[in-house]
């Protein structure tokens, strides 16, 4: 089955760090991954998708993952974070059960101080 | 353009009542989805439905019913509530497979007590 594994339920930088978000894969196949955003109270929102076209695909509000098919992984990154970036995080991976539903992470809280 | 919307925003129920959460979709999208959220597990998939009149477990459908007799909407009925239930839901909506992105309503906030 495929899934994903998020390394660190929490993250905390300051405000212009770099943000990183670790994502790993597990798929016999070529997968499609994603990254969503979800604040405080609300629904989640696509950042960005990973459909084999590139290797690094670049989302909304300046986030970007790389898909490296070596080490499995799906990083979520953004050069410098902002206040407003800070809330959970989840990957996700499009299985071929269930209708390529989304299987998701477990999650990553993302906190930035000032 | 709506998106997906869920109603009620939070309920609250006493253990062995039923309910209805509604989600409705004003995108023509033939896949529909209901997942659960609860703290430090992610989103759990409860059924999904690839179109109207089709209907299929997914990871975690026991106390949970569904049916989709529009495109439009995809309720989920909570036949006899339990503690367990309390639960973040959340509907969600496919467009086409070509594209597969899910759109998520808001979420339905509901404890069982």
């Amino acid at each position: 089955a495929q899934s994903v594994t998020q390394l660190g339920s929490h993250v905390s930088v300051s405000e212009g760090a770099l943000v990183l978000l670790r994502c790993n894969y597990s798929s016999s196949v070529p997968p499609y991954l994603f990254w969503y955003v979800q604040y405080p109270n609300q629904g989640l929102q696509l950042l960005l998708k990973y459909t084999s076209a590139a290797t690094l695909v670049k989302g909304i509000n300046g986030f970007e993952a790389e898909f490296k098919k070596s080490e499995t992984s799906f990083h979520l990154t953004k050069p410098s974070a902002h206040m407003s970036d800070a809330a959970e995080y989840f990957c996700a991976v499009s299985a071929r059960q269930s209708g390529y539903a989304l299987n998701f992470g477990k999650g990553t809280s993302l906190l930035v101080t000032p | 353009n709506a998106g997906v919307t869920q109603t009620p925003k939070f309920q609250v129920l006493k253990t062995g009542q039923s309910m209805t959460l509604q989600c409705a979709q004003d995108m023509n999208h033939e896949y529909m989805s209901w997942y659960r959220q609860d703290p430090g597990m992610g989103l759990r998939l409860i059924h999904y439905s690839v179109g109207a009149g089709i209907t299929d477990q997914g990871e975690v459908p026991n106390g949970y019913n569904v049916s989709r007799s529009t495109t439009e909407d995809f309720p989920l009925r909570l036949l006899s509530a339990a503690p367990s239930q309390t639960s973040v839901y959340f509907c969600a909506s496919r467009d086409s497979l070509a594209k597969n992105i899910q759109y998520f309503g808001a979420g339905t906030r509901l404890s069982v007590l």
